[in-house]
């Protein structure tokens, strides 16, 4: 079986852009969330999705939407980049329930310049 | 506010020797999940255990294993006769029940020298 799939594997961008990335779950996984990861640090909650409804929102500005489609992949988007979105955005895919395990895909690298 | 904290930054032994990464979190509720990812350099999170705060027996899976202390609040991994493979970044996370908000700890970075 598939892990979660993520892309695009690298993106630079320029600061004032808009970015889309793209995640697509475990067969069977209803729930996606999304993940920032700056270089040295620990991932940091940005959103979590369960049959296309939000669950959840960490502490990030309004610039970071996402949504998740009736096949359960979901996609994040960043309007107007700073240089400060640069980091890796990881995607993971959960069963139904509170707490459960979450499977990560490789992430997508953003580069913001 | 739930909060982890992995106080070892780095870590480097040599194969064959034991090693444990601490995790110390912080939370006021009293039902709460505890989480060990291990992160390779392909930068993907790979799931190691998860354990609810209800369940403090110790777990050993093979080499790895984990002690669950809530009178600390800790929950400490050790790789019992590290291997070169094991080096990776080590991240505990915990995360409130009926919160979808997974805290990560800032990560230890394990190296295994042959």
């Amino acid at each position: 079986d598939a892990g979660v799939t993520q892309s695009p594997t690298h993106l630079i961008k320029t600061r004032g852009q808009h970015v889309t990335l793209r995640c697509s779950p475990i067969s069977g996984h209803k729930s996606v969330s999304w993940y920032q990861q700056v270089l040295g640090q620990g991932p940091q909650f940005i959103f979590q999705y369960y049959e296309k409804e939000e669950r959840g929102r960490g502490n990030f500005p309004d610039r970071f939407s996402a949504r998740q489609f009736p096949n359960y992949s979901s996609e994040l988007n960043v309007n107007a980049l700073l240089l400060g979105d640069s980091a890796l955005y990881l995607c993971a895919s959960s069963l139904p329930g509170m707490n459960t395990e979450a499977f990560f895909g490789q992430g997508t690298r953003l580069t913001v310049v | 506010a739930q909060k982890v904290t992995q106080a070892q930054t780095e870590i480097s032994v040599v194969e064959k020797e034991d090693v444990t990464l601490d995790c110390v979190y912080e939370t006021r509720d009293t039902t709460y999940y505890l989480f060990w990812y291990k992160q390779p350099p392909s930068g993907e999170l790979v799931f190691l255990i998860r354990r609810n705060s209800f369940d403090e027996q110790n777990e050993i899976s093979g080499r790895y294993s984990w002690n669950f202390q809530k009178s600390t609040s800790s929950f400490n991994f050790t790789i019992t006769a590290s291997q070169v493979v094991d080096s990776a970044v080590y991240f505990c996370a915990l995360s409130e029940a009926n919160n979808n908000d997974m805290r990560f700890g800032a990560g230890t970075r394990l190296t295994v020298k042959p």
